[in-house]
């Protein structure tokens, strides 16, 4: 069983739709919850951080962490095109003396107008 | 100032031949990292770097070598290249604290 599954999608919405991307692990000591997005051809850049349970809210974003059922969500409000892109949720732990971050497959999002 | 930077940003070579990526970053970050990126299964770490001088094995280190060559550089060396080291590779680097930042990544394909 891998320590962090992210559904791979794809994901096709229309333009202006709500988003909801999420992520379940099984290792409790993560602590640290990043979302990354990554356009084609591109390396992943970070959207979104949050550290232990609840919301964060960035513009159209919100990133939630639920520690007590391992889960994150990654809600993207008014959804657009420039949003189409591959999400990957990415989660920390202290492991042999660095932090560790493992990530997710990645979800593929498309919005189309 | 550039960020991360990664070269070559795409390669062809036949098995057995040996290569080096390399990477650089401007940000005068401590930490740096080597990760592959393969369909299915996200980012894996190959090794890091916490900082000038030290190396360290990632999970997926096998067929690999790196060099810490100063607090910019980190390079990723293939001494004899297999088909199955085809994938996406990105460099990274870390100020400190969990967030990483990441090169644009280069495409190798061994054939």
């Amino acid at each position: 069983q891998k320590e962090v599954e992210q559904d791979p999608g794809p994901l096709s919405v229309p333009e202006g739709a709500i988003v909801s991307l999420n992520c379940t692990y099984s290792n409790s000591a993560f602590q640290y919850f990043m979302w990354y997005r990554q356009y084609s051809r591109k390396g992943p850049e970070l959207l979104m951080y949050t550290y232990s349970s609840g919301n964060k809210e960035d513009g159209r974003f919100t990133a939630q962490v639920d520690k007590s059922s391992k889960y994150i969500s990654l809600f993207i409000r008014d959804s657009q095109p420039s949003d189409s892109a591959t999400y990957l949720c990415a989660m920390s732990a202290l492991s042999g003396g660095y932090n560790k971050l493992i990530f997710g497959a990645g979800t593929r999002l498309a919005v189309h107008p | 100032n550039a960020g991360v930077t990664q070269t070559p940003k795409f390669q062809v070579l036949k098995t057995g031949q040996s290569m080096t990526l390399q990477c650089a970053q401007d940000m005068n970050h401590n930490s740096m990292y080597w990760y592959r990126q393969d369909p299915g299964m996200g980012l894996r770490l190959i090794y890091y770097s916490a900082s000038e001088g030290t190396t360290d094995k990632g999970e997926v280190p096998n067929g690999y070598n790196v060099s810490r060559l100063n607090k910019r550089e980190f390079s990723l060396r293939l001494e004899s290249a297999a088909p199955s080291q085809t994938s996406v590779y990105f460099c990274a680097s870390n100020p400190g604290g969990e967030t990483q930042y990441f090169g644009p990544g280069t495409r190798l394909l061994v054939l």
